[in-house]
């Protein structure tokens, strides 16, 4: 049973365009929403991360969009750069809840051509 | 600033060996994670500690055991390595109760069991 389900597996962009990749979940105590970048032979690192009383959130090229009530997010990445290319982990938690953990999405393999 | 580190950061197993993963964090945080990585799988939990003296398992715990050692270490160990543990080991820490519950992870273990 997977709780949070991400789109697409891969994604190729060219240089200057625009990256899409979306979640779904099913909890509706989840709370907080971040997503994780990954970039070969590291580990995953906080990118950005939203919470549910707002429908998006910008950091510089990086946008989040919340959607309360379809239960989805979605990461937009704009102006897309070859140094983006990595893979990109949705992720969910019910922060007041007593086990402390993330449910993770499967992950989406950006790759962004020059 | 290191963060969370983990060692070894390669290993190579043969069927039945046992080994153990180290784990260590300079953040003062309170819990801490083990996931696996797997290809198309996304990331896992195996077992997480939310506070000194406390474990509990994740969602794939089979075959694994952990020891919370004290507040900065968190320990895996395989008892019998299968081939089927062969995968990316991550450990991973954060400050429970802080805004966003941020989850900061190591560079990851690459385990190969022969």
């Amino acid at each position: 049973q997977q709780q949070v389900k991400q789109s697409p597996q891969s994604l190729i962009v060219q240089k200057g365009g625009i990256s899409i990749i979306n979640c779904a979940y099913e909890n509706t105590a989840f709370d907080y929403f971040p997503w994780y970048q990954q970039f070969p032979g590291k580990g995953p690192a906080l990118l950005i991360a939203i919470r549910p009383d707002v429908s998006e959130k910008k950091e510089g090229r990086f946008t989040i969009s919340f959607n309360k009530s379809a239960k989805q997010f979605s990461l937009h990445i704009m102006d897309s750069q070859p140094g983006d290319s990595a893979t990109y982990f949705c992720a969910a938690i019910n922060s007041g809840g007593s086990n402390y953990k993330l449910t993770f999405g499967k992950g989406t393999l950006l790759t962004v051509n020059p | 600033n290191a963060g969370v580190t983990q060692t070894p950061k390669f290993q190579v197993l043969k069927t039945g060996q046992s080994m153990t993963l180290q784990c260590a964090q300079d953040m003062n945080h309170n819990s801490m994670y083990w996931y696996r990585q797997d290809p198309g799988m996304g990331l896992r939990l195996i077992y997480y500690s939310a506070s000194e003296g406390t474990t509990d398992k994740g969602e794939v715990p089979n075959g694994y055991n952990v020891s919370r050692l004290n507040k900065r270490e968190f320990s895996l160990r395989l008892e019998s390595a299968a081939p089927s543990q062969t995968s990316v080991y991550f450990c991973a820490s954060s400050l429970v109760g802080s805004s966003g519950n941020t989850i900061y992870f190591g560079e990851g273990s690459w385990l190969t069991v022969v």
